[in-house]
């Protein structure tokens, strides 16, 4: 069965450094998800891509933060510079097109 | 704005015993809801898609059930197994926005 794929698994970086996580989505799935998930609560969507469009980045803190899917297909989320409070779960997430979702395993950021 | 809220936060039961979690949301324009299952420090894994014109779904001891009008859905576990033991998510897709909005999750634990 295909999978979202997202790497790294983990990463450690210090603060004011820049990090970069890629996603893989299941082919052929046009709209492509990147959530922050906050130990305890539940997952917030930073951006949504149809194909390689944005669709909604209103959470995503634009000074720090970029997301984008240049050709439709696998996407980058970059922070630079990296703050304490980044420390979170980062997922991806991809789906056909307003049906079922599927996640990625999720790179799990600490910011020290 | 579409909120999603979910009671309890967290539930200990013995094992063996059927159980419910409640999904509650402010705004009925959505396209479909979904129930997720998440292991700690892993991504999401769905469970249950329920169409907006749908009133319930069943998969092995899982059923869901949405009421559109009232904004609620339920997960239903029957003879819960300590494997059981996880959080659960359940997230809506706004007609309007296309957004899948979360809420913050019930964690369950199924006692042996």
């Amino acid at each position: 069965e295909a999978e979202v794929a997202q790497s790294p698994r983990y990463k450690i970086t210090e603060k004011s450094q820049a990090v970069a996580f890629w996603c893989d989505p299941i082919s052929g799935h046009a709209t492509l998800y990147w959530y922050r998930q906050i130990l305890g609560q539940g997952p917030e969507l930073l951006v949504q891509f149809q194909d390689e469009s944005v669709v909604d980045d209103s959470q995503l803190p634009k000074d720090r933060f970029s997301a984008e899917r240049l050709k439709g297909v696998d996407s980058t989320l970059k922070i630079q510079p990296a703050e304490l409070g980044d420390s979170a779960m980062y997922l991806c997430a991809s789906s056909p097109d307003r049906d079922r979702v599927y996640f990625g395993p999720g790179t799990r950021l600490t910011v020290t | 704005k579409q909120e999603v809220t979910q009671i309890p936060a967290a539930l200990s039961v013995p094992e063996g015993e059927n159980l419910v979690l409640n999904c509650s949301f402010t705004d009925s324009a959505i396209y479909n809801l979904q129930w997720f299952r998440q292991d700690p420090g892993k991504g999401l894994t769905s469970l249950l898609l329920i169409q907006s014109s749908q009133r319930e779904q069943t998969s092995g001891r899982l059923n869901a059930s949405l009421d559109k009008s009232s904004g609620r859905s339920t997960l239903y576990i029957a003879a819960s197994q300590p494997g059981d033991s996880a959080t659960y998510l359940c997230a809506v897709i706004s007609s309007n926005t296309g957004k899948l909005i979360f809420g913050q999750g019930t964690t369950l634990q199924v006692k042996p």
